[in-house]
């Protein structure tokens, strides 16, 4: 089964609000990897996060890696409709990548 | 640079019949991995392969066959297809195998 677990499975957002999706595993993680799939598209990597508490940024995407290098979140603020689409993170696992079942975001203008 | 290219782009089929869904990559990765996505499921893994030679089932591998005879080329086979194959899948590459995965745009099956 899938040992990475993301919640919520979905996030309905009022245009220009923040949001946060959050990602956890079963075991310490030597990376975390976040995608992002467009309705009708295909899943395209975002970024990886490799350290104990480390926060990345992509304009108003932010992401962190857990101290414990177990969870990451990704938070969105002032969402726009360019966001819409289905978030995953990824973990190694036996020399595998390990995705969860994803955050899809739907946004209200 | 085309990436990772996937055909046929959609295909139906009704059940018990055979089909190859076709994956190539020109990056010269080592590792190429089948994925299905079901709604809530997310992606999961159907078979992967860490070099030419070399294949291993991934989470939900019954039903599939794959081969790699190049380190180009991984093609995915439904040996008899099912109506609970129907789903979205993709084929991705990544070097090394917990690296950066590169999807291809998906093919999008139906079965009847």
């Amino acid at each position: 089964g899938q040992q990475v677990m993301q919640i919520p499975q979905y996030q309905h957002v009022q245009e220009g609000e923040d949001f946060t999706t959050y990602c956890n595993s079963s075991t310490t993680l030597s990376n975390i990897q976040w995608y992002k799939q467009r309705p009708g598209g295909h899943p395209v990597f975002l970024i990886q996060l490799v350290k104990s508490g480390e926060v990345k940024k992509q304009k108003r995407l932010t992401f962190q890696f857990g101290e414990a290098k177990k969870n990451s979140s990704l938070h969105i603020t002032a969402t726009q409709t360019t966001d819409v689409g289905t978030y995953f993170c990824a973990g190694p696992y036996d020399y595998k990548l390990s995705f969860g079942a994803g955050t899809t975001v739907t946004v209200r203008a | 640079n085309a990436g990772v290219t996937q055909t046929p782009k959609f295909q139906v089929l009704k059940t018990g019949q055979s089909m190859t869904l076709q994956c190539a990559q020109d990056m010269n990765h080592e590792y190429m991995s089948w994925y299905r996505q079901d709604p809530g499921m997310g992606l999961r893994l159907i078979h992967y392969s860490v070099g030419a030679g070399i294949t291993d089932q991934g989470e939900v591998p019954n039903g599939y066959n794959v081969s790699r005879s190049t380190t180009e080329d991984f093609p995915l086979r439904l040996l008899s297809a099912a109506p609970s194959q129907t789903s979205v899948y993709f084929c991705a590459s990544s070097y090394p195998g917990q690296g950066i995965q590169y999807f291809g745009a998906g093919t999008r099956l139906s079965v009847l």
